[in-house]
């Protein structure tokens, strides 16, 4: 049971630089997430996209680009890092039915990215 | 700014003491849940309660929910040191997308 799987674990990045994190869910999910938490903020919604090929603002968009490749993918890119983009990410994804949010989120197990 | 704020920030019991956490949030919902996450991991979900439900059990987990104050709590009861954790709750705020609170750090002395 993979769930949901996110690439890479680990990143250290210089400012500047560029990189995109995978999230992938073989749960055939519509809904995807990707959240950052840091300490002591719990998690910050940054993009989700309710159904594939849709995408949406979360709370803290500014300095990240998403692609919800298909059902099973939905990428966070960053185009320039940032030391203040240092941060754990989670992807996650959920079922949805019409307008409503029917049940859990599946959370990855988180990418750690840090920005020197 | 986020939806939901938990209170207290930290918390720290004996093992086999009952651990209540509470949640406030701020805008209407049609669902709230309780996740918990586990030092360097991913969060899991604990129990989800739906706006026209008071009061859910799940195990030793106890969640209220009071819409009239916009708030939920989240009781273990009997906790064991296994529970040391930090848990967040989330809501929808009627939308497609969920929104965390800061959390509660649980530690459970055994």
């Amino acid at each position: 049971n993979a769930g949901v799987t996110q690439t890479p674990k680990f990143q250290v990045l210089k400012t500047g630089q560029s990189m995109t994190l995978q999230c992938a869910q073989d749960m055939n999910h519509n809904s995807m997430y990707w959240y950052r938490q840091d300490p002591g903020m719990g998690l910050r919604l940054i993009y989700y996209s309710a159904s594939e090929g849709t995408t949406d603002k979360g709370e803290v968009p500014n300095g990240y680009n998403v692609s919800r490749l298909n059902k099973r993918e939905f990428s966070l890119r960053l185009e320039s890092a940032a030391p203040s983009q240092t941060s754990v990410y989670f992807c996650a994804s959920s079922e949805r039915l019409g307008n409503l949010l029917t049940g859990e989120l599946f959370f990855g197990e988180g990418s750690r990215l840090t920005v020197l | 700014s986020q939806q939901g704020e938990e209170d207290p920030q930290a918390l720290s019991i004996q093992e086999g003491e009952n651990a209540t956490m509470n949640c406030s949030y701020k805008t209407s919902i049609n669902n709230l849940q309780w996740y918990r996450q586990n030092s360097g991991r991913g969060l899991v979900h604990l129990i989800l309660i739906r706006s026209n439900e008071r009061e859910k059990h799940s195990g030793r987990l106890r969640v209220t929910l009071d819409t009239s104050k916009k708030s939920s709590s989240l009781l273990i009861t009997a906790s064991r040191a296994a529970d040391t954790a930090s848990y967040f709750c989330a809501t929808d705020g009627g939308t497609y997308k969920y929104i965390f609170g800061t959390g509660t750090r649980l530690k459970v002395l055994a």
